[in-house]
C-alpha cells in the first residue's frame, strides 16, 4: 500500500521568509515517482516537480528546492524569500511502481502574509 | 495546447438526483483519470482509464458511480443516486504515458442538498 502524510495542515508565513513543506511518504516498491502539486484559490492543480526514486539529487528551480532523502523516506519542498502568490494548497503525491496511479497526500495550505 | 475542459463548473442536486460530469483531455494523452476532491483534503483516485479500458476502479462506488471513455478520448462521470457525502469537487487529468505528470482540469463542483 502506498501512503502520503503531510504532517502540516496549514502554515502561516510573513512575506519574505523562508518556508518548508513536509512529506512523508510510505511505499513497498523500490521504483516509485514522487511529485509536488500547487492548488491556487481558482482551483486547477499545477504540477511543480517530479523525481524518481533512483534520483536522490536536490533540485533547485528559481525560489523553489526539493529535498528527496530516501533514508527518511521525505521529500520536502522549501519556498525561499516567500512572495503572496505563493498562497495556495501544496499536495504531495506519489506513484508507487510507476504504474501512474497517483496518491495524493492531504496538503498544506500555505499563507503569505504581505 | 488547450488544457483538460471540463463541464459543468458548478452543479446543485437534491439527494437521490443524479448527475454528469464530462471530461475531455489533452489531445494525445491516453490516461485519463477521475479524481474527487473532498473540502479539505486530497484528491482521491476514483478511475483511472488508459486509452477507453479501465485500468483502476478500486475506489469508485459502483453502486452509485459510473465511468466511460468511449473511443478512448472524452470521459463522462455519472452519479446516481447522489447522496449527501457526494458533495466534492470531481477532478479530472490526462497524462502523456511516460512522463507521469497529471494535467488537470479547473474541477467540477457538486453540491447535494
Amino acid at each position: 500500500a502506498q501512503k502520503v502524510t503531510q504532517a502540516q495542515t496549514e502554515i502561516s508565513v510573513v512575506e519574505k521568509e523562508d518556508v518548508t513543506l513536509d512529506c512523508v511518504y510510505e511505499t513497498r516498491d523500490t521504483t516509485y515517482y514522487l511529485f509536488w502539486y500547487k492548488q491556487p484559490p481558482s482551483g486547477e492543480l499545477v504540477f511543480l516537480i517530479r523525481r524518481n526514486s533512483f534520483d536522490e539529487q536536490n533540485e533547485i528551480s528559481g525560489r523553489y528546492s526539493w529535498n528527496f532523502q530516501k533514508s527518511t523516506s521525505s521529500f520536502n519542498f522549501t519556498i525561499t524569500a516567500s512572495q503572496v502568490v505563493d498562497s495556495a494548497v501544496y499536495f504531495c503525491a506519489l506513484d508507487s511502481g510507476g504504474y501512474q496511479k497517483v496518491t495524493f497526500g492531504t496538503g498544506t495550505k500555505l499563507q503569505v502574509i504581505p | 495546447e488547450a488544457g483538460v475542459a471540463q463541464s459543468p463548473r458548478y452543479k446543485i442536486i437534491e439527494k437521490r438526483q443524479s448527475v454528469a460530469f464530462w471530461c475531455n483531455p489533452i489531445s494525445g494523452h491516453a490516461t485519463l483519470y477521475w479524481y474527487q476532491q473532498i473540502l479539505g483534503q486530497g484528491p482521491k483516485l476514483l478511475i483511472q482509464f488508459q486509452n477507453n479500458g479501465v485500468v483502476d476502479d478500486s475506489q469508485l462506488p459502483k453502486d452509485r458511480f459510473s465511468a466511460e471513455r468511449l473511443k478512448g478520448v472524452d470521459s463522462t462521470l455519472k452519479i446516481q443516486p447522489a447522496k449527501l457525502e457526494d458533495s466534492a469537487v470531481y477532478l479530472c487529468a490526462s497524462s502523456y504515458q511516460s512522463t507521469g505528470e497529471l494535467f488537470f482540469g479547473e474541477g467540477s463542483r457538486l453540491t447535494v442538498l
